[in-house]
């Protein structure tokens, strides 16, 4: 069965570093969306593609994160520089284009800064 | 805005119990309604979802049925299994709209005990 990747699954970095996860769709999954989940919370979008293009990065804190998805197959979420409460698990879900199917999650990057 | 509010946990029961998890929601429109699982060390799973009032989704034993009048999607099982311990999370996807975000609750923690 077809998997959504996630690299690295840990990550500790020390505050004022960069950071970078990447993230693998499903084969065939036109729409990409990577989350944020601090502990004790649910998911909350940071932004979602549909290809290459951006459609929704409204929660994204763009003075610091960037997200690409340049061939509109995988994506590289980066976070420079890193503070404190950014430490989060960060999730990358992929669906098939259209609100009638499901999103699949990949397992996350659980990110520690120090 | 458009929120969910779901039961906090731990929630501990006995093996072959009755589980109910409340989950209500403030939307505007015609919200899809889901409950996504996560077991540990995994990404999150789509568990079922209902797209219209009055609808129930089920799935594995569980079961929720979108309540408009009440604004709820409780989940319930009639009888748990010491693997249905998870993390389960109800979330809503807007009604229209250009993206397809899903919003969560904070999650609710189950421990089946044999």
């Amino acid at each position: 069965e077809a998997e959504v990747a996630q690299s690295p699954r840990y990550k500790i970095t020390e505050k004022s570093q960069a950071v970078a996860f990447w993230c693998d769709p499903i084969s065939g999954h036109a729409t990409l969306y990577w989350y944020r989940q601090i502990l004790g919370q649910g998911p909350e979008l940071l932004v979602q593609f549909q290809d290459e293009s951006v459609v929704d990065d409204s929660q994204l804190p763009k003075d610091r994160f960037s997200a690409e998805r340049l061939k509109g197959v995988d994506s590289t979420l980066k976070i420079q520089p890193a503070e404190l409460g950014d430490s989060a698990m960060y999730l990358c879900a992929s669906s098939r284009y259209g609100d009638s199917y499901e999103q699949y999650f990949g397992p996350g990057t659980r990110l520690t800064v120090t | 805005g458009n929120s969910v509010t779901q039961m906090e946990g731990p929630v501990t029961l006995s093996e072959e119990a009755f589980l109910t998890i409340n989950c209500t929601y403030t939307a505007t429109g015609y919200p899809s309604l889901f409950w996504y699982v996560q077991y540990p060390g995994e990404g999150l799973q789509l568990l079922l979802k209902a797209t219209k009032a009055d609808d129930k989704g089920s799935n594995k034993g569980f079961e929720a049925t979108y309540r408009k009048e009440t604004t709820s999607f409780h989940l319930e099982k009639g009888s748990v299994q010491v693997s249905d311990s998870a993390v389960y999370f109800c979330a809503l996807r807007p009604y229209g709209g250009a993206t397809n975000k899903l919003i969560f609750g904070t999650g609710t923690l189950l421990a089946v005990q044999p």
